[in-house]
C-alpha cells in the first residue's frame, strides 16, 4: 500500500518561503509511469494544481504559480518537495501531495490521472 | 489548454434516489487507442480526494458499485445510484489527456 505523508511548518510569516515534503512510502518515487504533483484547496474554495514532478527533476508548473515555485526531488529519501515563495495570506490552505499514474509513452509527460494522496497538511500565511 | 466544466454545481438528492452529474470538456479527451483519458473524485471535507473512477468508466478497486462513469469524447456523466448519506462530498471530474490536466469546478452533492 503506497502512502504519502506531508510535513512541514504550519505558519509561515508574509513574504517568506512555504517549504513542505511528500515522502513517499510502500513504493519507489522512480516509477516511469509516475508523477508527483502538489495541490492545494484554500478555505471555502475548490482544489488547485500547482504542479508536477518527475524523479530525474523535470517540472511542469501550473501558470497561476509558475513566478514562485519550485518543486525538487530527493530519490536517496523518497521524497518531493514543494517551495513556494513571497506568500501571503491567500497561499492559506491545506496543501496536498499526490501521484499522478500514466501510461504515456513520452517522457516525461505530466500527466495521469490521481491514485495516491497524502492527508494534506495545513499551512497558515500570518504573522 | 482543455477546460472541464461541471453541472450543477450542487445538487441535493434523497437518501435512495439516484445523482447525476455532468461533465463537458472543451476539446475531445478521447485518444487514438479509443480510451478516454477523464477521471472521477471524491472530495470529503477534512479528508484527501479520493479517486473513483479513471478511463471514464472504471471504478477503482473497492470503490461502491452504485457509483458509475459513463460518456466519451467531451460529454461524461458521473451516476451515483441509490444515494447514500456517506456520498455527501464534492466530485470532481479531471481530464489527463493533455497537459496540463484540469479539473471541473466541482459539484457539492448533498441530501435532500
Amino acid at each position: 500500500q503506497l502512502l504519502l505523508q506531508e510535513s512541514g511548518p504550519g505558519l509561515v510569516k508574509p513574504s517568506e518561503t512555504l517549504s513542505l515534503t511528500c515522502t513517499v512510502s510502500g513504493g519507489s518515487i522512480t516509477g516511469v509511469n509516475y508523477y508527483w504533483d502538489w495541490f492545494r484547496q484554500p478555505p471555502g474554495k475548490g482544489l488547485e494544481w500547482i504542479g508536477s514532478l518527475f524523479y530525474r527533476g523535470s517540472a511542469f508548473y501550473s501558470g497561476s504559480f509558475k513566478s514562485r515555485v519550485t518543486m525538487s526531488v530527493d530519490t536517496f529519501n523518497n521524497q518531493f518537495s514543494l517551495h513556494l515563495r513571497s506568500v501571503t495570506a491567500a497561499d492559506t490552505a491545506v496543501y496536498y501531495c499526490a501521484r499522478a499514474n500514466s501510461d504515456c509513452t513520452e517522457i516525461p509527460c505530466f500527466k495521469g490521472y490521481f491514485d495516491y494522496w497524502g492527508q494534506g497538511a495545513l499551512v497558515t500565511v500570518s504573522s | 489548454d482543455i477546460v472541464m466544466t461541471q453541472s450543477p454545481d450542487s445538487l441535493a438528492v434523497s437518501l435512495g434516489e439516484r445523482a447525476t452529474i455532468n461533465c463537458k470538456s472543451s476539446q475531445s479527451v478521447l485518444h487514438t487507442n479509443n480510451r478516454d483519458y477523464l477521471a472521477w473524485y471524491q472530495h470529503k471535507p477534512g479528508h484527501p480526494p479520493k479517486l473513483l473512477i479513471s478511463w471514464a468508466f472504471t471504478r477503482e478497486f473497492g470503490v461502491p458499485d452504485r457509483f458509475s462513469g459513463s460518456g466519451s469524447g467531451t460529454d461524461f456523466t458521473l451516476t451515483i445510484s441509490g444515494l447514500q448519506a456517506e456520498d455527501v462530498a464534492v466530485y470532481y471530474c479531471q481530464q489527463y489527456y493533455s497537459t496540463p490536466h484540469a479539473f471541473g469546478q466541482g459539484t457539492e452533492l448533498e441530501i435532500k
